[in-house]
Formats: C-alpha cells, structure tokens, sequence
C-alpha cells in the first residue's frame, strides 16, 4: 500500500520552543518535499530533499530547516517556532524530479504556535 | 514565476448536476509545463486526480475531465454529474522546469444532496 505519512496530525507550541515533523513513505522514492499551506495560498516549497543528505532550499526555506538520515524519512524542524509559522505542513514524495512524476502527500499536520 | 489562478474559493453544487472548476495559469520557466489536478478529501493528504502533459489533450479519471488548452492558458476541471462524495477541496497545480509544483489556492466543493 503505497502511503505517506506524517507524525503528529496536530501540535500546539509555543513561541521559541523547538518543532519537530516527521515524515516516512513505504515507496522507496528517492524525492521527498516539504510544503505549508496557508489560507488563501497555494502549496508553497519549503525544501525538498533528492536522496539521503541530499537537500535543497525550496521557495520558503528561511526559518526552517531539514534532515534526511534515510531514504524512507524526512524530518521538517523548526528551530525556536514563531507564531508566524502557523501553518498546515504538508509531506510529499516522489520516484524523481521529472516534472511528469506524481507526487504522493501525507495527510499534514496542523502546526499552531502561541 | 510560473503561477496558477482558481478564482472560486468555494462552489457548491447540487448532486447530478455539472461541474466547472476554473483554473489559469502562467509558465515562465518553461513553454509546456505538465499541468495537474490534485483533490484533498477531508482528513487524507492529496491525492492525483488528473494529468496532462501534451498541450491539446484531455485527461480524464473517475468521471472528471480537464482539456489542456494552450492558447487559452486554461485547464478547466469538468464533471458532468457530481456526486456528494466528490465533496473535496481541488487544487490544480503545473511543473515546470525541474522538481517545482506551482499550485492554486483550491477550489472547495460541496455537493448538496
């Protein structure tokens, strides 16, 4: 069953404390990204990651930063959340970078900072 | 930059009826980007409705149908009896060069029974 999932579904924080998302897919794809979702906004790119240390910034990057220690996991950190942050995070991965290639997403975690 | 434009945050539809959502876009990093229709139903992440990579063609899945139409810069989500089940949020996105997805905002559907 080829899944996405994503760790916790919901946080509250506070401002200045430390975040952390997880990701894991079962698909063995090489691309994984992260994206926020804002009301009245598209998907944004946070970073996206090709392989195992392999990392990139997306549009949005600053605030935020990543690790990829496996193939099959990729953590979304912020350190010291601001309430600017507040957002829908979303995980998505897929077999390349091909611009013809799905990407297959995680249900997303609602992330609240006070 | 490449963008998309949906310009209806919310329709609601009553079951059986047609369906129309919009969708615009503008490519800059590429002349044919791929163009795409994902739906989010509640509490699951999105999911690929649709995809279309070759300007003129049409894609089509579970009833729903988009035409990739160039000289307009549109691809327009149609269904020609909507179910209450259809009920979702749609985003209509586009790749261009490279790994990007440049996506809408979403269309939230809600079908009346």
């Amino acid at each position: 069953d080829m899944k996405v999932t994503q760790m916790p579904r919901y946080l509250i924080k506070r401002m200045g404390e430390n975040v952390l998302l997880e990701c894991g897919q079962d698909m063995s794809h090489e691309t994984m990204y992260w994206y926020r979702q804002d009301p009245g906004l598209g998907l944004q790119l946070i970073y996206i990651s090709y392989d195992v240390d392999s990392n990139s910034e997306g549009d949005i990057p600053k605030g935020y930063r990543v690790s990829r220690k496996k193939r099959e996991h990729f953590s979304l950190i912020l350190d010291s959340a601001k309430t600017n942050q507040t957002s829908v995070y979303f995980c998505a991965s897929s077999l390349s970078t091909g611009f013809s290639y799905e990407q297959y997403f995680g249900p997303g975690t609602r992330l609240t900072v006070l | 930059g490449d963008s998309v434009t949906q310009t209806e945050g919310q329709v609601t539809v009553s079951e059986s009826k047609s369906l129309i959502i919009n969708c615009t876009y503008s490519a800059t990093s590429i002349g044919y980007p791929n163009l795409f229709w994902y739906v989010r139903y509640p509490g699951e992440g999105l999911q690929l409705l649709l995809k279309v990579i070759t300007a003129g063609q049409k894609g089509s899945s579970r009833g729903f149908e988009a035409t990739y139409n160039k000289e307009a810069t549109s691809f327009h989500l149609q269904k020609a009896s909507v179910q209450e089940s259809d009920s979702a949020v749609y985003y209509c996105a586009l790749s261009g060069m490279g790994y990007k997805l440049t996506f809408g905002t979403g269309t939230s559907l809600l079908v009346d029974p």
